[in-house]
């Protein structure tokens, strides 16, 4: 199937703990995101990779470390968790002005 | 920065009704979108918008490009369960920048058989 695919989709830890998120995309796209949604369905923009160049760096606390191996995976880093982290992270992908495609979510729970 | 309004925060409809919701932005966009997002899931494009004044549908739903380039709406005729959901309209960040897509806030549909 052609999709966005993220792991884990669940993913429960404690504080202080480092955690990684791993996406892929087999659409051919050559830019891959990484959005934030809160407890409000808050949809925020974290981080953007075109062809593995940082294109896009909100304001993100430095704890959190994208990395683009090619430009079919996006991964994130997360040091030191914390609580306030606990949200759903999207990843998601798409080609020039076509619109995203969005993978299904890992529900990140900081303990 | 890019400020997207969208109303109504929520919505409670019985099966069969039509449903209205829209969008306005801060400054003219040339790109609208419109996603739903069911629980559990990411959000699905639903119906997207190039042009001013432009009206697309999509089924039973029905999206148009406001003519001031500024808002945007989207109907959905005679609604089903199955349209529960958030749906979230969204268009390029600030400055027209083509990476960025910023999101209202989204729309929650609840339609009670």
């Amino acid at each position: 199937d052609t999709a966005v695919s993220q792991t884990p989709k669940y993913l429960v830890t404690q504080m202080g703990n480092d955690k990684s998120i791993k996406c892929e995309q087999n659409l051919g796209h050559d830019t891959m995101y990484w959005y934030k949604q809160d407890s409000k369905k808050f949809l925020k923009i974290m981080f953007s990779y075109n062809n593995k160049e940082l294109i896009i760096n909100e304001t993100v606390p430095n704890r959190f470390s994208p990395k683009s191996p090619d430009k079919a995976h996006l991964n994130l880093h997360i040091n030191s968790l914390e609580l306030g982290d606990s949200a759903v992270y999207f990843c998601a992908s798409r080609t020039g002005n076509s619109p995203l495609h969005f993978g299904n979510g890992t529900r990140l729970t900081v303990t | 920065g890019q400020q997207l309004n969208q109303s109504p925060q929520s919505m409670f409809i019985q099966e069969g009704e039509d449903v209205s919701m829209n969008c306005t932005s801060s400054s003219i966009f040339n790109t609208w979108l419109w996603y739903k997002q069911d629980p559990g899931e990411g959000p699905v494009l639903l119906i997207a918008l190039y042009k001013a004044g432009e009206l697309t549908s999509n089924g039973r739903l029905t999206a148009q490009f406001g003519i001031t380039r500024k808002d945007s709406f989207l109907n959905i005729s005679a609604s089903i369960p199955s349209d529960v959901g958030i749906y979230f309209c969204a268009g390029p960040g600030s400055g027209g920048s083509n990476y960025k897509l910023t999101f209202g806030k989204g729309t929650l549909l609840t339609v009670n058989p």
